[in-house]
């Protein structure tokens, strides 16, 4: 089945602990991204990746930080994480869909993380 | 940076009526998707949409892409219970990443 994971689902943490949220596709999808969702803000693309070892910052970048060392892996993490970085985060894998143009249509969503910092 | 406005930001509505939503641009997309997210869950893909004044349907939902490349709509008819959710609009021009609508959220009363 065709599928973005996520891991931890559900996480709360204390301000300045280092983590990582994982994110793997199974689609050999080259393009990965991760996006922040908050209430009246939709998504915010925080960084993507258009192949290994290639990423770029999205919209809201700051106090993020990703790699991109294996095609299916695509990792978020959170040096010292704040309380305003509490939010429902989404890592999503594109293909493309017929007739093809770039790699970010089709994007498949991950199941989501939601991050509370206190 | 690119914006997208989304209206209405909620719906309610009874089971069995018709929907509509849009989406505008400051700027010229080439690409406009449409999204649906239910709770406790990711965004699904719905409708893509590739050229100017492309109409394409999905079962009851229906997006088209506007002549101007500044905005979408997106159409869903006989509304029923399960359509609940929020409806996320997207586009993107060239390889700019894609952007997102702040969503239309949707009630549907049995």
């Amino acid at each position: 089945e065709a599928q973005v994971t996520q891991n931890p689902r559900y996480l709360i943490t204390v301000t300045g602990k280092k983590l990582t949220v994982t994110c793997s596709q199974n689609m050999n999808h080259e393009y990965m991204s991760w996006y922040r969702q908050d209430p009246g803000l939709g998504l915010r693309q925080i960084y993507y990746s258009m192949n290994v070892e290639v990423t770029d910052k999205g919209d809201v970048p700051e106090g993020y930080k990703v790699s991109r060392k294996e095609k299916r892996n695509f990792p978020l993490i959170l040096e010292s994480p704040s309380p305003n970085q509490t939010s429902l985060y989404f890592c999503a894998s594109s293909g493309s869909l017929p007739p093809s143009t770039t790699l970010q249509e089709t994007q498949y969503f991950g199941p989501g993380t939601r991050l509370l910092v206190l | 940076g690119q914006q997208l406005n989304q209206s209405p930001q909620s719906m309610f509505i009874q089971e069995g009526e018709d929907v509509s939503m849009n989406c505008t641009s400051s700027s010229i997309f080439n690409t406009w998707l449409w999204y649906k997210q239910e709770p406790g869950e990711g965004p699904v893909l719905l409708i893509a949409l590739y050229k100017a004044g492309e109409l394409t349907s999905n079962g009851r939902l229906t997006a088209q892409f506007g002549i101007t490349r500044k905005d979408s709509f997106l159409n869903i008819s006989a509304s029923i219970p399960s359509d609940v959710g929020i409806y996320f609009c997207a586009g993107h021009s060239g390889n700019t990443p894609l952007v997102f609508g702040k969503g239309t959220r949707l009630s549907v009363i049995a």
